[in-house]
């Protein structure tokens, strides 16, 4: 079974461009949450989204957003980018159906950005 | 708001060493309580779940245990070896059973383990 899958692994952009990353969850799983990663905050929560609707936001301007397909899969896009916006993004599903769910989350290798 | 703090934020230790890593939250009424771990430039890799009426959970040479009253859990690494060696990171999901969010978790800082031979 093929884990969670993020695309690009590593990009490189210059401030004010925008940027899209790609998150494929495991087969079957339909919830797939969003975290950015910076040595200073560490792990911090962007979003959540669950068939197709999104079901938690972090405190995170409107900038960062988000969407998910009927697919499960999941786009976020950061536009105007700042230097600040440099880290890694990290995707990360679960399955969640009623009366079956344990909570446990499992990570994508994340995508680097670097602003410059 | 919850708060989850790890201790130490760094570990040296030699090979064979068994060792424990410490996990406190401020809000007891969790839902489970997941560790992970991080090798450097990569993702997170999930080690243990303990669900919130569980005290442990057992994966080959790792031991987690949770004592949900005094809000802390920690991670026991048995014989640690080189390979070891990584960033450990414990998160809890937001919310209590009656409603949580379980794609929201709010992490530690994570503790540095190095394992030298």
């Amino acid at each position: 079974k093929a884990g969670v899958t993020q695309t690009p692994r590593y990009l490189i952009k210059t401030r004010g461009q925008q940027v899209t990353l790609s998150c494929s969850p495991i087969s079957g799983h339909r919830s797939v949450s969003w975290y950015q990663q910076t040595p200073g905050q560490g792990l911090q929560f962007l979003f959540e989204y669950f068939s197709e609707t999104q079901r938690n936001k972090g405190n995170f301007p409107g900038r960062f957003s988000g969407r998910q397909f009927s697919n499960s899969r999941s786009e976020m896009n950061v536009s105007t980018l700042e230097l600040g916006d440099s880290a890694l993004y990290l995707c990360a599903s679960s399955f969640q159906a009623s009366g079956r769910r344990t909570g446990e989350l499992f990570f994508g290798e994340g995508s680097r950005l670097t602003v410059l | 708001k919850q708060e989850v703090t790890q201790i130490p934020a760094a570990l040296s230790v030699p090979e064979g060493e068994n060792l424990v890593l410490n996990c406190s939250f401020t809000d007891s009424a969790i839902y489970n309580l997941q560790w992970f771990r991080q090798d450097p430039g990569k993702g997170l890799t999930s080690l243990l779940l303990i669900q919130s009426s569980q005290r442990e959970q057992t994966s080959g040479r790792l031991n987690a245990s949770l004592d949900k009253s005094s809000g802390r859990s920690t991670l026991y690494i048995a014989a640690s070896q080189p390979g070891d060696s990584a960033t450990y990171l414990c998160a809890v999901p937001e919310g209590s059973a009656g409603g949580t969010s379980y794609g929201k978790l709010t992490f530690g800082q994570g503790t540095i383990l190095t394992v030298h031979p």
